[in-house]
Order: C-alpha cells, then sequence, then structure tokens
C-alpha cells in the first residue's frame, strides 16, 4: 500500500527559484528519504532523516520532519534546469520487515531555465 | 563501479512466452527487491530478499517468482506474462547495518511491454 501522499503532484518554476515538495504519512517510521528520479532511470537516493531528527541539510537540500503531523518536505534552493526530475519519498515504517521502503507517487519538478 | 544493473533494458513480448529479467549488484548487499512503477501507482513492491535463500512476498507478487541464490543475484521470473504485466521494473539493493537498512540502491529499469 503507498503511504506516502505527495504534494503537489507536479510543480514548474524557474530557474533560481526553490521548490518545496511535501509528503504525508500514516504510521510510525524509523526514518523517511527521500529519492530523485531522472526520466527513464533509476531513482537515487538523495537524503535520509530519521524520526528523531527535524531537520537536515543536504548542499542545496533542506528536509524537515514533522513525526506529530506525520509529514516531511524537501526544500530545493537556487534551482537549476539539471534539477528537474520526480522526487519521492519513502518511509521505513517501524513495523515492516526490515529494508521495506513504502514510497510515494512522486512530485513531477519542471525547472524552467 | 557501485551499481544495480538490469538486463534487458527493454523488451517486447507477447503473453504466455516465459521471461526473466535479471538484476545483479555489486556491493556485497544482503536486500534485494524488485518494484513496478505504474502510472498513477507509484512503485510498488513485487517481491524482496533479505540474504541468499529468504525470499518474501511484497505488496502485488502474483504472476511473479523470485530466487536468490547468490547474493549479488536476484532474477525475477514472469512465467506466463500477461499484458497486465506491462510495466516499468526495477531493481534495488541495500546493505544491512545493525538492525536497519541503508537506503537504496536502484537499477536503471527494464521497460517490459506484453503484447
Amino acid at each position: 500500500s503507498q503511504q506516502g501522499e505527495e504534494d503537489p503532484q507536479a510543480l514548474s518554476i524557474q530557474e533560481g527559484e526553490n521548490a518545496t515538495m511535501n509528503c504525508s504519512y500514516k504510521t510510525s517510521i524509523n526514518n523517511l528519504q527521500w529519492y530523485r528520479q531522472n526520466s527513464g532511470r533509476g531513482l537515487v537516493h538523495l537524503i535520509l532523516i530519521r524520526s528523531n531528527e527535524r531537520e537536515k541539510h543536504s548542499g542545496r537540500l533542506r528536509v524537515t520532519l514533522d513525526t506529530s503531523k506525520k509529514s516531511s518536505s524537501l526544500l530545493i534552493t537556487a534551482s537549476r534546469a539539471a534539477d528537474t526530475a520526480s522526487y519521492f519519498c519513502a518511509t521505513d515504517d517501524v513495523y515492516n520487515q526490515g529494508g521495506k521502503l513504502i514510497f510515494g507517487q512522486g512530485t513531477e519538478l519542471s525547472v524552467k531555465p | 563501479e557501485a551499481q544495480v544493473t538490469q538486463n534487458p533494458r527493454y523488451l517486447i513480448t507477447v503473453t504466455g512466452k516465459k521471461l526473466t529479467v535479471t538484476c545483479s549488484q555489486n556491493m556485497n548487499h544482503e536486500y534485494m527487491s524488485w518494484y513496478r512503477q505504474d502510472p498513477g501507482l507509484g512503485l510498488r513492491q513485487i517481491y524482496y530478499s533479505m540474504n541468499v535463500e529468504v525470499t518474501d512476498k511484497g505488496d502485488v507478487p502474483e504472476g511473479y517468482k523470485v530466487s536468490r541464490k547468490e547474493k549479488r543475484n536476484f532474477p525475477l521470473i514472469l512465467e506466463s506474462p500477461s499484458p497486465n504485466q506491462t510495466s516499468l521494473y526495477f531493481c534495488a539493493s541495500s546493505l544491512k547495518q545493525g538492525a536497519r537498512y541503508q537506503p537504496q540502491h536502484f537499477g536503471d529499469g527494464t521497460r517490459l511491454s506484453i503484447l
């Protein structure tokens, strides 16, 4: 079952602007991960935030996690055309049988030059 | 280079003709998994394996088989493919550290069309 719900489904911005994507989930988690998928390619891991963390940074990426609201957001600052891709959140559920991730349906980001 | 390799990348075939999609990883990962990706449905797990000779069903296992005879390989078998198995398939692997698993590494995908 798909636990993560992402919002918006699609986002179009100009180069240099910031892009914010949101993810909501339903159960208790060990961690939440964000992945990027370029058109026609496999998913690439971007960042992992643990359930006891509230914010994490990696380069131009900033992830927040609010476990009380069961939500996370991914912020990409100063976006570039190369950031055009689909972005997925995935949760590592505390009840799962080891290793399983539940993916959201993704946000399709388009960054126009 | 650390990678997950899937073959073939593209395949068009007919209903009922058995096919195998191979997946190999060179990172000595314990965990391997197969997903299918369909528009509007996201990624859904088909089967997974926590180690050699240990496999289990994911969310959509019907019509698929897997095996894990060696740590590096995790083939996906469609014994009698049907048109509703037309999809984009991904293999992924991850390393176990303690009781948890690290983020997954994905292959580039296999686009299957079953006519």
